[in-house]
């Protein structure tokens, strides 16, 4: 059965810096991953997807690295800022179709003014 | 313009109580989900429905009914709630058909379930 694995659990950076959030699962075999954001009391909002034929996907400050074969994910936060501060969330596909996605536990960022 | 919108957004009752909890999208979607969030934040899969047909019942409780009266609407009926029950529910919807699966899924804001 497919598990999705997050750390740090909780990370707290000062602004400015870069950083570095983890996804790990124990089937490679999946369709894709996909990162998300949850701010509190709201729902999630999708930040990068990235099939597994591909090994990056770039959006602004965010960059998603796919290592499938190794079941690894790194989201990269560029120059981090306040606003920055969420849970965010990993999730896989493990197959094409109308399948749901298998999240982690997540990663709660603060980014300390 | 809300894409996956759920109601009510908090809800407050007591043990043994019968609650709905409604979702509808406005994305042209043919699949919906509904996933329950815990205390520890874990988000799992409850059901899935393409086209108002359920595909997916991840081992609920039978004390938990899914209904989808058309393709943009997903309702989940509670019925004999109990204190394990309390959780935040996310309605979530994504597109089917071919290359739909690389299509991100899209969720609303979540419904918190509190029972007394």
């Amino acid at each position: 059965k497919q598990e999705v694995t997050q750390i740090p659990a909780a990370l707290s950076v000062p602004e400015g810096e870069n950083l570095v959030l983890n996804c790990s699962f124990t089937d490679s075999a999946i369709y894709n991953l996909q990162w998300f954001r949850q701010d509190p009391g709201k729902g999630l909002t999708s930040l990068l997807l990235i099939q597994s034929s591909q090994r990056e996907q770039t959006s602004g400050r965010l960059n998603a690295s796919l290592d499938k074969s190794s079941g690894r994910s790194t989201l990269y936060i560029a120059a981090s800022q306040p606003g920055d501060s969420a849970t965010y969330l990993c999730a896989v596909r493990e197959y094409s179709g109308n399948t749901p996605l298998v999240f982690g536990k997540g990663t709660r960022l603060s980014v300390i003014a | 313009d809300t894409a996956v919108s759920q109601t009510p957004k908090y809800l407050v009752t007591q043990m043994g109580n019968d609650k709905s909890i409604k979702c509808e999208q406005n994305l042209g979607h043919d699949t919906m989900y509904w996933y329950k969030q815990d205390s520890k934040k874990f988000l799992k899969i409850m059901f899935s429905y393409n086209n108002k047909e359920l595909i997916i019942n991840e081992t609920v409780p039978n004390r938990f009914s899914p209904k989808s009266p058309d393709k943009a609407h997903l309702n989940l009926h509670i019925n004999s709630l109990e204190l394990g029950d309390s959780a935040v529910y996310f309605c979530a919807s994504s597109p089917s058909g071919w290359g739909a699966s690389n299509q991100p899924q899209h969720f609303g804001d979540g419904t918190r379930l509190s029972i007394l």
